[in-house]
């Protein structure tokens, strides 16, 4: 099946500073989610993009599906986007298959 | 619209005993998941449900869990009998439809602790 891997796996920034997180790819996908978990533990849908470039506010996110991988860009952080970010992907109607996060601390 | 809704919040359980956790997906999404997600890890798919058939189960511990989703609708997932490493957090997830078209909106998830 797909492997995902993701990167940095932690990453801790002050207030204010940008962030770009990336997501790797085994295979070829074509759906392909970015999310957000917050403290509290609720997956949050930030993106769905199988490739090209979406923004909403503060985030925006990049997949070039030829190379395989994906990127999250958080831009002048606030203490509520810490928490752990994932991204998935899947081919068709197969499972999606989630990576291991990158865990986000934004710093005061 | 509503989100995905689940039930309880969070259990505590002993070993081998049985628990049950519940779901009810976003209004006329077909698709519903549920996931496995342990402490430090990304989430895992247990298993698949279009509308009322099953998907996906290849990863669904046969031996102890069990899921149904009767009218297509809502869903439960059981656990039993319950084994010290079931101790996770359980999310529902729903999509209007399978396939690589659709986004995923999961619920708040089921914290279950099994000592």
């Amino acid at each position: 099946g797909i492997q995902v891997e993701q990167s940095p796996p932690d990453l801790i920034l002050q207030e204010g500073a940008n962030s770009t997180l990336r997501c790797n790819f085994s295979d070829s996908v074509n759906n392909l989610q970015w999310f957000h978990q917050n403290p509290w533990g609720q997956l949050i849908n930030l993106f769905y993009i199988p490739s090209g470039t979406k923004q909403n506010g503060r985030l925006s996110a990049t997949t070039v599906a030829t190379e395989r991988y994906s990127l999250l860009y958080i831009s002048s952080s606030q203490t509520t986007d810490s928490g752990v970010y994932f991204c998935a992907g899947a081919r068709g109607a197969q499972k999606l298959v989630f990576g291991q996060g990158t865990r986000l601390t934004i710093n005061p | 619209e509503a989100g995905v809704a689940q039930s309880p919040r969070y259990k505590i359980i002993e070993k081998r005993q049985s628990v049950a956790f519940w779901c009810n997906p976003i209004s006329g999404h077909a698709t519903l998941y549920w996931y496995q997600q342990i402490l430090g890890q990304g989430p895992k798919l247990l298993i698949q449900f279009q509308n009322n058939g099953v998907v996906d189960d290849s990863q669904l511990p046969k031996d102890r869990f069990s899921a149904e989703r009767l009218k297509g609708v809502d869903s439960t997932l059981k656990i039993q009998p319950a084994k010290l490493e079931d101790s996770a957090v359980y999310l529902c997830a729903s999509s209007l439809n399978s396939g690589a078209d659709y986004g995923y909106t999961f619920g708040s998830g089921t914290r279950l602790t099994v000592v």
